[in-house]
């Protein structure tokens, strides 16, 4: 069973378009993490959302942690082709009984010029 | 130049022929991790060390070895590789893990390994 659900698992858009893509989960987060990962390289940082309700923008980017913090979003306004790349969130659990770091699986976002 | 480094990069052996791909960061972190990447399971866990001489099993531990003797270096060992083991392998560093806040995790460039 996978802790964190992201959907879509691929989108495909066109330059200037908006995109949303989702975290889900059944269980509470401490927190979560979202990271963008460029082929051949290792996941980066882009933002770490922490309480409940919590809204984050990182220009173009905005980020939010569900009330129950149990959920997050990233929506991208007017996308660019440089928003390629695969999405991923991550969260430690405080339910599992142990506090790990749990990663999505990813959405594989492609933003054609 | 704060960096995680891992070496090989790409790796092509054998079923049964061991072998280590060395992690190393230059941050001071305290805490470090090894993750495997599959196509449709994402990144798992393998194993992971919240400090020098602490070690503990991610959600993928088999097969695996990790030792962490030193802060900055945290190899991954594979005694006895296997075909399944074939994958894309990062490692990351945090300073600090407080609370079930992590701070942010730093990865590594990515080791590919095919073992035939």
């Amino acid at each position: 069973t996978q802790l964190l659900e992201q959907s879509p698992q691929f989108l495909s858009i066109q330059e200037g378009e908006n995109l949303t893509v989702y975290c889900n989960s059944s269980s509470v987060f401490s927190s979560l993490q979202w990271y963008r990962q460029e082929p051949g390289e290792g996941p980066v940082l882009l933002v770490t959302v922490v309480t409940g309700g919590e809204v984050k923008k990182l220009k173009r980017l905005t980020f939010q942690f569900g009330d129950a913090r149990k959920d997050s979003s990233l929506h991208i306004t007017a996308a660019q082709p440089g928003d390629t790349g695969l999405y991923l969130c991550a969260g430690v659990n405080l339910q599992g009984g142990s506090e790990k770091l749990v990663f999505g699986k990813g959405t594989k976002l492609t933003v054609n010029p | 130049e704060a960096q995680v480094t891992q070496n090989p990069r790409y790796l092509i052996t054998v079923t049964g022929k061991k072998l280590t791909v060395t992690c190393s960061q230059n941050m001071n972190h305290e805490y470090m991790s090894w993750y495997r990447q599959d196509p449709g399971l994402g990144l798992r866990q393998i194993y992971y060390s919240m400090n020098v001489e602490v070690t503990d099993k991610g959600d993928v531990p088999e097969g695996y070895k990790v030792s962490r003797k030193e802060k900055r270096n945290f190899p991954l060992i594979l005694e006895s590789p296997s075909p399944n083991q074939t994958s894309l392998y990062f490692c990351a560093s945090s300073f600090d893990w407080a609370g079930g806040v992590y701070n942010e995790q730093f990865f590594g460039p990515g080791t590919r390994l095919t073992v035939l």
